[in-house]
């Protein structure tokens, strides 16, 4: 089984802070991506990176950046946390890529204070 | 942006009763994912339809494919408390790479 693992179910910062988010999958997967969730507005992508030390953005990158240093881990880095980047964050891998099939982890819900 | 629509937003039931979740789109897909999510956890997939026409079952789950590939629809015959959890359906357009077009999903509720 696919496992996709984040470094933290929950969390809770502080306005202006820098804020580390870890995604680690055990399957050798290219694909990883970072999502947010909130109630009326559904899955929305973040980022995303197809190889080591390649990303790309997604729909609402704008505050948000990320790191891919291994293959197996993506980071998604807040670099000055504010109160409209509460939300939950879901981490993704790509399983297939003829089907397009998503492994997410169990999703860290981040309240920014 | 593709769009996915989903429908119904909100649904509750009594348990026994059957329902269908639906989702639409303009655009063509390549493949179809239907997802779970559970409060406070990740999506988990269900299933993946990839033909037009295509008709999947999982135990009381019967997912459906549009023969045009712009549709899909979930049904579940006599829905149990346990199937409780937000649906999420989700698509592959091929112009999009690896990138996935998801519905805003529908949330389930089934009474005892």
């Amino acid at each position: 089984d696919v496992k996709v693992t984040q470094s933290s179910r929950y969390l809770v910062k502080r306005t202006g802070e820098k804020v580390f988010l870890e995604c680690v999958q055990d399957m050798d997967h290219e694909n990883m991506f970072w999502y947010r969730q909130d109630p009326g507005l559904g899955l929305r992508l973040i980022y995303f990176s197809y190889d080591v030390k390649m990303k790309e953005k997604g729909d609402i990158p704008e505050g948000y950046s990320v790191s891919r240093e291994k293959k197996e881990r993506f980071s998604l880095i807040l670099e000055s946390a504010s109160t409209n980047q509460t939300s939950m964050y879901l981490c993704a891998s790509l399983g297939d890529r003829v089907t397009y099939e998503q492994y997410f982890g169990p999703g860290t819900r981040l309240t920014v204070t | 942006t593709q769009l996915l629509e989903q429908s119904p937003q909100f649904l509750s039931i009594q348990e026994g009763e059957n329902l269908t979740v639906y989702c639409n789109s303009s655009s063509v897909f390549s493949s179809l994912q239907w997802y779970r999510q559970e409060p406070g956890e990740g999506p988990v997939l269900l299933v993946t339809v990839v033909t037009g026409g295509e008709v999947k079952k999982l135990k009381r789950l019967t997912f459906q494919f549009g023969d045009a590939r712009k549709d899909s629809s979930l049904h579940i015959t006599a829905a149990q408390p346990g199937d409780t959890g937000l649906y999420l359906c989700a698509g592959a357009v091929e112009t999009s790479g690896s990138r996935l077009t998801f519905g805003e999903g529908t949330q389930l509720t089934v009474n005892p």
